[in-house]
Parts: structure tokens; C-alpha cells; sequence
């Protein structure tokens, strides 16, 4: 299973573009890379998934480099309801995956 | 996206007593669900695999005889945590994917289980 890492917690102003890195330097060949955010007391929401280069939604972007050792998410213009907890996973399908720490992310007004 | 349920949302349990929690996938068969725990504060932590039709893949240090899970149709897994003790108490989620090719997870909205 492919390991992350990413920061532990960042801080943020509102309207700013806040980007949170992923570590993930074992990744596979088939693996994808997905982003979740987690509310407390809820399940994990789907943010946005890549393979390779950059991904853009209406909610994020996701650049991932060449060698996908690492990727970085970004979230334009951020307000106070993005404060959350936010994962990185590698894998997909019927793959198992590990969650790492994920990276809290305080808005601050 | 797709919709996986879990019920019940929220539930509270004497010690000793088993409870029971449904995951279902509302608008696609799963053949494969993952069951999860969240301790406060903390990162999801992979409980076993539920595969549809056959028996459950447990991770390390997690007790298959504690933690039952059946797969019984493709929509629905349910996880019974058996004898519950205080120390039972935490988040559980459940995740599905809707087929092979497809690499996103769908998670439900999870359990909060309090054993008293």
C-alpha cells in the first residue's frame, strides 16, 4: 500500500488560495490519486481524483508532476465552511488504501 | 455521484449487547465495501475488507470474531460488533466502489457508536 504524507495542519485566510502537498513516493503504475475532505462527525466527501499532470473541477485543482511522487491540491479562494480535515489516498477500485494523517485546514476569518 | 448509506447514524448500547450497523449502496452494486473506525482526532484506520459472497478480510490486530461482517447481496454489508464494551465506542464508516475500473470510493456518512 502506497504510503502518504502530507502536513499536518495548515492555516488559512479567508479568500486566500490555500495548497496542500501530498508525499507519496511509493505510488504504482495503476494507482490514482484522490483527495477527500472530512467534516467532523462525517464520512469522507469526494473532492477530486488525477492520474497524471493537473486535474481541475469546480471545487479544486490537482497538479500532479511527472514522476506522481507527490501531488498538490489546491483550493481557490477558501472560506470559513472549507475548515476541515483533508486526505490524500493513492490506489482506487477495489484496492484497499490506508489514510494517512491528513492535513487540517483552519479558515480563519 | 453514487450514494452509500449507513444506518443507523447514531447509536448507544449497553455493555455486553451486540449492535448492528448497515452499509448500503443505493444506486450501484458493490462488490467490494471497506469498513473503517475513527478514534477522535484521528485518521480512518482500514478495519477489513467485505467482499460479496465470501468472508471478510481483516486487518492486522482487528478481531474477526469481535468485528462480524457479512456481505450477503451486492448493496449491503453490515458490520456487528459483538459484546460491545465502552472501549467499542468510535466513528465507523463504511466505503464501496462501484466497480473495478472505477477508482473512486464512495463513503457513508459513518456511526457513532457509544457503549455505556
Amino acid at each position: 500500500l502506497a504510503k502518504t504524507t502530507q502536513p499536518i495542519s495548515m492555516d488559512s485566510y479567508e479568500g486566500q488560495e490555500v495548497n496542500i502537498t501530498c508525499s507519496h513516493n511509493n505510488i504504482a503504475t495503476n494507482d490514482y490519486i484522490t483527495w477527500y475532505q472530512q467534516f467532523p462527525s462525517q464520512g469522507p466527501r469526494f473532492i477530486i481524483q488525477g492520474y497524471k499532470t493537473k486535474v481541475t473541477n469546480e471545487v479544486a485543482s490537482l497538479f500532479i508532476p511527472a514522476d506522481r511522487k507527490s501531488s498538490t491540491l489546491s483550493l481557490p479562494r477558501v472560506s470559513l465552511s472549507d475548515t476541515a480535515v483533508y486526505y490524500c489516498l493513492v490506489g482506487g477500485g477495489y484496492q484497499k488504501v490506508t489514510f494517512g494523517t491528513g492535513t487540517k485546514l483552519q479558515v480563519i476569518p | 455521484g453514487a450514494v452509500v448509506s449507513q444506518h443507523p447514524s447514531r447509536v448507544i448500547c449497553k455493555s455486553g449487547t451486540s449492535v448492528k450497523i448497515e452499509c448500503r449502496s443505493l444506486d450501484f452494486q458493490a462488490t467490494t465495501m471497506f469498513w473503517y473506525r475513527q478514534f477522535p482526532k484521528k485518521s480512518l484506520m482500514l478495519m477489513a475488507t467485505s467482499n460479496e459472497g465470501s468472508k471478510a478480510t481483516y486487518e492486522q490486530g482487528v478481531e474477526k470474531d469481535k468485528f462480524l461482517i457479512n456481505h450477503a447481496s451486492l448493496t449491503l454489508s453490515t458490520l456487528t460488533v459483538t459484546s460491545a464494551h465502552p472501549e467499542d465506542s468510535s466513528f465507523y464508516i463504511c466505503s464501496a466502489t462501484r466497480d473495478r475500473a472505477n477508482t473512486e470510493a464512495f463513503f457513508g456518512q459513518g456511526t457513532r457508536l457509544t457503549v455505556v
